[in-house]
């Protein structure tokens, strides 16, 4: 069966600090994986995707993530967070003209 | 990617009335899906909606509880019949839309928040 686990319920980093947020994958075949933030009392939006080739996507408001096969992992990362990414991470899996099953989700805090 | 909108933004019911959400999309795409986020948890897919037949309810979830239309290739609705406080939730809409190569990504709408007194 499809799953996301997203191992961190909460991280706290500091502004200008570097961030990664994990997530792994379970699925039976070649995925296509999503990450997507949700802002307080706002919806989904889509940060970036991975479908194939080049494993390092680069997405909206300077993240990225690396799709690593081996290791069946998909982690989110942003070289220097800003205040205004303090919000809900969902990691998802899919393979197109399917409904994506989402991990549990990662609040992020931003502390100054 | 395709702007959704949904109505309403927000309600707040007494139990055992029932709510209708509407879900509307500026391009007509293939798959509609319905999610629920209850407070502090990830998104559960309620159903998909099916343009010209009947929605395809995921394990849990019932159509008489959760009664969709999909009338046209645009626009859907989701109803929660016969509410409890259990069913205080966000309600998003979502749709496939295809992209380069045929891959596909889901967007979703801004959704409705719930509370059910």
């Amino acid at each position: 069966a499809q799953s996301v686990t997203q191992p961190d319920i909460h991280i706290t980093v500091s502004e200008g600090a570097s961030l990664e947020l994990r997530c792994n994958y379970s699925y039976g075949a070649t995925p296509y994986l999503f990450w997507y933030v949700q802002s307080p009392g706002q919806g989904l939006q889509l940060l970036l995707k991975y479908f194939s080739g080049d494993t390092l996507v680069q997405g909206i408001k300077g993240f990225e993530a690396e799709f690593k096969r081996s290791q069946s992992s998909f982690n989110l990362r942003k070289p220097s967070v800003h205040w205004s990414d303090a919000a809900e991470y969902f990691c998802a899996v899919g393979a197109g003209n399917t409904p994506l099953v989402f991990g549990k989700g990662t609040r992020l805090s931003v502390i100054a | 990617s395709a702007v959704i909108s949904q109505k309403p933004s927000r309600d707040i019911c007494q139990r055992g009335t029932s709510l209708t959400i509407q879900c509307q999309v500026d391009s007509q795409v293939t798959m509609m899906f319905w999610y629920r986020q209850q407070p502090g948890q990830s998104l559960t897919l309620i159903a998909t909606a099916n343009q010209g037949s009947e929605a395809t309810y995921e394990s849990g979830f019932v159509i008489d509880k959760f009664p969709i239309s999909r009338p046209n290739l645009t626009f859907s609705t989701l109803t929660v019949s016969n509410m409890s406080p259990e069913d205080s939730s966000i309600y998003l809409c979502s749709v496939d839309q295809p992209g380069l190569a045929l891959q596909e990504t889901q967007y979703f709408g801004p959704g409705t928040r719930l509370l059910v007194l």
